[in-house]
């Protein structure tokens, strides 16, 4: 259980192009979903959390305008990266929570990640 | 403000060795959870094990077990008789129990080399 996928696995885009990237609990529901941004040997930073039905709540230093998250149902958030440029290009991730039982759940399980490549 | 730290960057460890990976915390909290996640070449995060800190007994997952000192603020994790799969980058992590911000807190990490 408590599964959550990502699509795409990787991406290359042009400078200027917009990248949609997709975060999916396959066996949960999630009403709380955050993204985070890695580079190589780093730890995690987490750009935004995404609440279902509402505003996402962003990072202090993260664009809203260029990170747009979308929360629409309970199982899907998306990312969408605006008008890429090369220094947007790192590694994406998301997590989600699960309710069980009417109880909002400590354990973040995350996703396999998205690579953004922007030329 | 909460803070993780991993002050060892890098590790190994032979094939079959324990080898213990190092964790301390800033927090006013009284009752939050702690967490190791691992990271492994495919970059996907995996859970390892989980305390909550109004635990006292440490928290164990077959080969991974920990040795949490709420009063010293020191979470660290043991992995006996190391495989070549857990070759990884290992991160602590804080969460808040109260307020439902969902907010993970995450040390800088150590890469753990397990050497055949």
């Amino acid at each position: 259980g408590a599964v959550v996928s990502q699509h795409p696995s990787r991406v290359i885009c042009k400078s200027g192009t917009s990248v949609k990237i997709e975060c999916r609990s396959l066996d949960f529901q999630a009403t709380t979903m955050f993204w985070y941004r890695q580079f190589p040997k780093q730890s995690l930073m987490l750009m935004a959390t995404s609440n279902e039905g509402s505003k996402a709540t962003y990072e202090q230093g993260v664009e809203k305008d260029k990170f747009l998250i979308n929360h629409a149902s309970l199982t899907l958030s998306t990312l969408t990266v605006t008008s890429a440029h090369p220094e947007d290009s790192s590694f994406y991730i998301c997590s989600a929570r699960a309710w069980v039982q009417g109880m909002l759940q400590e354990t973040q399980y995350f996703g396999p990640g998205t690579r953004l490549l922007v030329l | 403000a909460q803070t993780v730290t991993q002050s060892q960057p890098e590790m190994s460890v032979q094939e079959a060795e324990t080898v213990t990976l190092s964790c301390t915390y800033d927090t006013s909290e009284n009752n939050y959870y702690l967490f190791w996640y691992k990271q492994p070449p495919s970059r996907q995060m995996i859970l390892v094990i989980r305390q909550e800190a109004y635990k006292q007994q440490n928290a164990t997952e077959n080969r991974f077990s920990v040795n949490f000192q709420k009063a010293a603020k020191s979470f660290s994790l043991k992995i006996s008789d190391s495989q070549l799969g857990d070759t990884a980058m290992y991160f602590c992590a804080f969460i808040r129990a109260a307020g439902n911000t969902g907010k993970l807190i995450f040390g800088q990490g150590t890469t753990l080399q397990v050497k055949p």
